[in-house]
């Protein structure tokens, strides 16, 4: 079966750094871009970036160029996110995707919260 | 950067209803966008992509059309499973913009 795993939910208070992560299993990781969308409490979704494992290209989101880093690990079939501080306004729930024809397998989510 | 516009931004309508959602982009996008469905709690799902293309085990009620600029989402005949947000996602080029979203509620 094909699935991506993330990692789980996190609090966190302003200013502290975090890594997400997104595994991938059932298929050749390395050869599908990888997504990252975020999801704000009560809004709509946003694309943040999108990674290729085979190569690491990169591209970010204009709104979100600078604000995180996304990387991936080919070795452990795992993709991440990470920021290196946080801000109150990242609170939101985080999903990886896989870029198949449309983003055909979802992750199931990482819930992040910063509050101090 | 390309917009993405849905509209309507909710509707409502009867079981059995022919539903209809538009998304409009600000530039030519060719055939390469997707539709997704997220019920209240639940993570997106793909329905369409390459903007008619269903994805397999999505109920035949959906459809997708169009090409360049505009675009449409229809269920045939609405169902109470049907009830969700529904969006579209551009993917020529990035950013890979997402449309604001449609909620449709029954009637």
């Amino acid at each position: 079966e094909v699935q991506l795993v993330q990692s789980g939910a996190e609090v966190k208070k302003p200013g502290e750094s975090l890594k997400i992560s997104c595994k991938g299993s059932g298929y050749s990781f390395s050869n599908y871009w990888i997504a990252w969308v975020r999801q704000m409490p009560g809004k709509g979704l946003e694309w943040m970036g999108i990674i290729y494992p085979g190569d690491s290209d990169t591209r970010y989101s204009p709104s979100f160029q600078g604000q995180v880093t996304i990387s991936a690990d080919t070795s452990i079939s795992t993709a991440s996110l990470q920021w290196s501080s946080l801000k109150a306004s990242d609170t939101a729930m985080y999903y990886c995707a896989r870029l198949g024809g449309g983003l055909d397998v979802w992750g199931q989510g990482t819930t992040v919260t910063v509050s101090s | 950067d390309i917009q993405m516009t849905q509209s309507p931004s909710s509707l409502s309508a009867s079981v059995g209803d022919r539903v209809t959602i538009t998304c409009r982009a600000s530039q030519g996008i060719s055939n390469s966008l997707a539709w997704y469905q997220q019920k209240p709690g639940k993570v997106p799902k793909l329905l369409i992509y390459d903007a008619s293309s269903l994805q397999s085990g999505v109920p035949s009620r959906f459809s997708g059309s169009g090409s360049g600029t505009d675009f449409t989402l229809t269920i045939s005949s609405l169902q109470p499973e049907d009830v969700a947000t529904y969006y579209c996602q551009k993917y020529n080029s990035a950013p890979w913009t997402f449309g604001q979203g449609t909620k449709v509620e029954i009637k």
